[in-house]
């Protein structure tokens, strides 16, 4: 099947930094979407993005569907955007969602 | 507009005893998916319903099962509960035929087996 890999595993920034998150997917997709995982567990929709690239706030994501993967830019971090940031694909011909292992964020004040 | 609601919140089973978990998609969505995410992971895919039939499954036993509902509210039941079932059970709705397949979340029931 699919397989999703993130990339930094983990990564701590200072407040105000900027900063890229990766996931490169193997095989084509119908739909990627970025989510934000908060401390309680709620799972927040950044961006549904199968490819080209939006913008929202301090957030923007790009995916580049033919390369098989997409980018997340926060830029200016702050502390509360602290927390887990999953990638989701969806494999072409099937209805089946598989999330990367995630990038663990923590902003420092 | 009410998002995605589960039930319960938390619950505390014992090995081989069985569980119901409940979700009310998002107003308007007709797409349930289950998805198990143990401490640390990603979501792991369960199942996806789509007009009360099962439409695809991901690499669970058939001790775990689901239902939904013709107001597309939707269930999902494991038996014979493990030590190992203990996760967070996460519940996402959509609605494909708006054009985009965005799903979204609730905010999880906590299974602990003890």
């Amino acid at each position: 099947g699919i397989q999703v890999e993130q990339s930094p595993p983990d990564l701590i920034l200072q407040e105000g930094a900027n900063s890229t998150l990766r996931c490169n997917f193997s095989d084509s997709v119908n739909n990627l979407q970025w989510f934000h995982q908060n401390p309680w567990g709620q799972l927040i929709n950044l961006f549904y993005i199968p490819s080209g690239t939006k913008q929202n706030g301090r957030l923007s994501a790009t995916t580049v569907a033919t390369e098989r993967y997409s980018l997340l830019y926060i830029s200016s971090s702050q502390t509360t955007d602290s927390g887990v940031y999953f990638c989701a694909v969806e494999a072409s011909g099937g209805f089946k969602t598989i999330f990367g292992a995630g990038t663990r964020l923590f902003v420092k004040a | 507009d009410a998002g995605v609601t589960q039930s319960p919140t938390h619950l505390i089973k014992t090995r081989g005893q069985q569980v119901t978990l409940r979700c009310s998609p998002k107003s308007g969505h007709d797409t349930v998916s289950w998805y198990q995410q143990a401490l640390g992971q990603g979501p792991q895919f369960i199942f996806q319903y789509y007009e009360e039939e099962e439409r695809q499954r991901g690499n669970f036993p058939d001790r775990f099962s689901g239902h939904q509902f013709p107001n597309y509210s939707s269930e999902l039941n494991v038996n014979a509960l493990l030590l190992g079932d203990s996760a967070l059970y996460l519940c996402a709705s959509s609605e494909p035929s708006l054009g985009t397949d965005t799903q979204y979340f609730g905010p999880g029931t906590r299974l602990t087996v003890l």
